[in-house]
């Protein structure tokens, strides 16, 4: 079964930075890019970054580029995203979500998510 | 970045009545080489993460019911529910996966008459 379990999530003031942890189960971690897709309260979903499955390659929606860094542990089996400078427009329920393919081709599972709430 | 339209925004639908949402994008999501659309379809049950429905543009993922199917080519997809059930209730999405960012629809939400 697959498995995708966030953390990391909570109370931040803007300009302040949070690490959103991904541990991954039940697929062959290498095989699969991640992507950490938001919801911001009320709205719809916002693909936020990505990485490939070997980690060589990472992505950023614009908006969050410079500010957030996404990375993965091989050996862990855990997606981080480092989110830096936060801002009030960042606050969101923020999924990850595994890949099909090790590069970026669509979703095929869902975490439960984590909350971000950004505010002074 | 590729956009994504869905229509309508809002269904209400009697059960065993069919349901069909719209897709459309901004450019095409066929990729040639491989003949593939990488468009994908959406469930989030309220309360509830995201579940994939269909995949490349058609292909049913695992465990969705038979009534759900997806077609369409290019730039305009569609999403069908044959015969829609209570259970189906919650908020659709398209979400191209062409090219990074991946893009959503805003949604369409199907309630139950």
């Amino acid at each position: 079964e697959v498995l995708l379990v966030e953390s990391g999530g909570g109370l931040v003031q803007p300009g302040g930075s949070l690490r959103l942890s991904c541990a991954a189960s039940g697929f062959t971690f290498v095989d699969h890019a991640v992507s950490w897709v938001r919801q911001a309260p009320g709205k719809g979903l916002e693909w936020v970054s990505a990485i490939s499955g070997s980690g060589g390659t990472t992505y950023y929606r614009d908006s969050v580029r410079g500010r957030f860094t996404i990375s993965r542990d091989q050996s862990k089996k855990i997606v981080y995203l480092q989110m830096n400078n936060l801002r009030v427009e960042d606050t969101a329920l923020y999924y990850c979500a595994k890949d099909r393919l090790p590069m970026t081709r669509g979703i095929d599972y869902w975490g439960q998510g984590t909350l971000v709430t950004v505010s002074s | 970045d590729i956009v994504m339209t869905q229509s309508p925004l809002s269904l209400s639908v009697t059960p065993g009545e069919p349901a069909s949402i719209s897709c459309r994008s901004s450019q095409s999501l066929l990729q040639s080489d491989s003949g593939y659309n990488f468009l994908d379809w959406y469930l989030q049950k309220p309360g509830q993460s995201p579940r994939v429905l269909i995949y490349l543009g058609s292909n049913r993922a695992s465990g969705v019911p038979d009534r759900f199917s997806g077609s369409g080519s290019g730039t305009d997809f569609t999403l069908k529910i044959s015969r829609v059930e209570a259970e189906d209730v919650g908020v659709y999405y398209c979400m191209q996966a062409l090219h990074t960012p991946y893009t959503f629809g805003q949604g369409t939400k199907l309630e139950i008459k």
